[in-house]
């Protein structure tokens, strides 16, 4: 089964941008889409959007378009996960995971916390 | 989107059974065969447990269960054990090819 590892805690300062990177285990990477799910302290969880199992088409939540952007490397089985102005809300652990279907996540990265404070 | 209405807290004694509920909209829940369920620890990343509404993932135990009823999606947990203590999160597709979340549940284990 794919095991997908995360980049370790980042502290950004409001109105920056950050990069989060997803590695996975194996070539089924290639085979299934990638979705992005943050949690912010003691919240629930937060669809942010997906990416097909083509790697083409990103589908964002309709609260972060304009503001993020989803892409992955097939040659290094990476994705990647860049959230732009940043704010003190935007504070939250983020999750990546492999989309089977549109709604059915497994696994799910170990999470990487983002700190925005000035 | 709004999110998913789960209630805040569930309780029970090892070995009973007991439902989470998860409503929705005709937008979501109700609009197609497509909930999934995710167990949470503290600490630790969402596992699923129950997708397309009652099927379970390779691994995950029998004792688990799923259901939909119009808007309305159910989690049942049978012979409660003290390690299903944890969060537990619905979530559906909706008709704008988004995903929605429920706010969570918490099981407590007594």
């Amino acid at each position: 089964q794919v095991q997908l590892v995360q980049s370790g805690a980042e502290v950004k300062k409001p109105g920056a941008s950050v990069k989060i990177s997803c590695k996975a285990s194996s070539y089924a990477f290639n085979k299934n889409g990638l979705t992005w799910v943050r949690q912010a302290p003691g919240q629930g969880l937060e669809w942010m959007g997906g990416i097909s199992a083509d790697h083409r088409d990103p589908n964002y939540a309709p609260r972060f378009q304009g503001r993020v952007t989803m892409t992955t490397d097939t040659s290094t089985r990476t994705a990647y996960m860049e959230l732009r102005s940043l704010r003190s809300d935007d504070t939250a652990v983020y999750y990546c995971a492999t989309q089977w279907r549109l709604n059915y996540f497994d696994p799910w990265g170990q999470g990487s916390l983002v700190t925005v404070s000035s | 989107q709004s999110a998913l209405t789960q209630p805040a807290s569930v309780s029970g004694s090892p070995g009973q059974s007991i439902t989470i509920s998860c409503t929705g909209t005709s937008s979501d829940v109700g609009d197609y065969s497509s909930v999934s369920w995710y167990q949470q620890h503290p600490g630790k990343a969402p596992k699923v447990m129950i997708y397309d509404v009652n099927n379970r993932p390779s691994g995950v135990s029998d004792r688990f269960s799923g259901s939909k009823s119009d808007n309305t999606a159910s989690l049942t947990i049978s012979g409660l054990q003290a390690d299903d203590e944890a969060q537990y999160y619905c979530s559906s597709s909706t008709t704008s090819s988004t995903v929605v979340f429920g706010g969570g549940t918490k099981l407590t284990v007594l």
